[in-house]
C-alpha cells in the first residue's frame, strides 16, 4: 500500500464548475500538506501549503487537512481551462530526514471551455 | 518561473552509458532534493543535499550519486544506464535555515528529461 493514496482521474468538468481534489494518507508523522500544479512536461508549482489541520484558502483555491481521518482536499472555485493541469498532493514530516517529499500519482483535470 | 535552473533540458544516451545532471537553486536556499518521475512511479524522492552535506536518502539506486558543491549547485550522476532509467528529474530547492523544525516549501525546476535508448 503506497503512504499517499490519490485518485488518478482522469477529471473533465465544465468551465465555472467547483473542482475537488482528494488525497489520502497512511504516516502519521506526515506534518505539511501541499498541492502542487503540473502542466504537461513541466515542473511542479507550488499552490497551497498548509501545516497540520485545518483550511486555508488563496483565491479560487481552497485546502483542507483533516489528520483524524488522514485525508486532504483542494477545492477549485469557478475552474478556468488554464487550470486544466495534473494535480498532485505532497506532505513531508517535520525533522531531519523527514523533508522529503511524498507525493500522490496525481489527477489529471481537464475544464472544457 | 521557481528560480531553479536545470540543464539540460532533455538527454538522449544509450544503455551503459553515465550521464551528470545539473541544478543550481534558488538564490539563498541551501537545500537541494532530487526527484525522479516515471509514468508507472509518479514523483519519488531520491535524495536531499543540505550545504553539501547529504542529509537523506530515498528510493536512489546505488548506479545513481549526487553531491552538492561550496556554491551550493549540485549534480546527479547516473551510471550504467538502463532503459528504465528514462524519466524526467527534478530538482527542487528550498531556504531550510537549519533548524530542527522546518517551515520551508520546496521550489521546482523544469526538469531534465531523461531518454536511454
Amino acid at each position: 500500500q503506497k503512504e499517499v493514496e490519490q485518485d488518478p482521474g482522469p477529471l473533465s468538468v465544465p468551465e465555472g464548475a467547483i473542482v475537488s481534489l482528494n488525497c489520502t494518507y497512511s504516516n502519521s508523522a506526515f506534518q505539511y500538506f501541499m498541492w502542487y500544479r503540473q502542466y504537461s512536461r513541466k515542473g511542479p508549482e507550488l499552490l497551497m501549503y498548509t501545516y497540520s489541520s485545518g483550511n486555508k484558502e488563496d483565491g479560487r483555491f481552497t485546502a483542507q487537512v483533516d489528520k483524524s481521518s488522514k485525508y486532504i482536499s483542494l477545492f477549485i472555485r469557478d475552474s478556468q481551462p488554464s487550470d486544466s493541469a495534473t494535480y498532485l498532493c505532497a506532505m513531508s514530516g517535520i525533522t531531519g530526514s523527514a523533508r522529503q517529499l511524498t507525493f500522490g500519482s496525481g489527477t489529471q483535470l481537464t475544464v472544457l471551455p | 518561473d521557481s528560480g531553479v535552473t536545470q540543464t539540460p533540458k532533455h538527454l538522449i544516451t544509450a544503455t551503459g552509458q553515465r550521464v551528470t545532471l545539473r541544478c543550481s537553486p534558488r538564490s539563498g536556499d541551501l537545500s537541494v532534493y532530487w526527484y525522479q518521475q516515471s509514468l508507472d512511479q509518479g514523483l519519488q524522492f531520491l535524495i536531499h543535499y543540505y550545504n553539501g552535506e547529504e542529509r537523506a536518502k530515498g528510493n536512489i539506486l546505488e548506479r545513481f550519486s549526487a553531491q552538492q558543491f561550496p556554491d551550493l549547485h549540485s549534480e546527479l550522476n547516473l551510471s550504467s544506464l538502463e532503459l528504465g532509467d528514462s524519466a524526467l528529474y527534478f530538482c527542487a530547492s528550498s531556504v531550510e535555515l537549519g533548524l530542527a523544525v522546518s517551515t520551508d516549501t520546496q521550489y521546482f525546476g523544469p526538469g531534465t528529461r531523461l531518454t536511454v535508448l
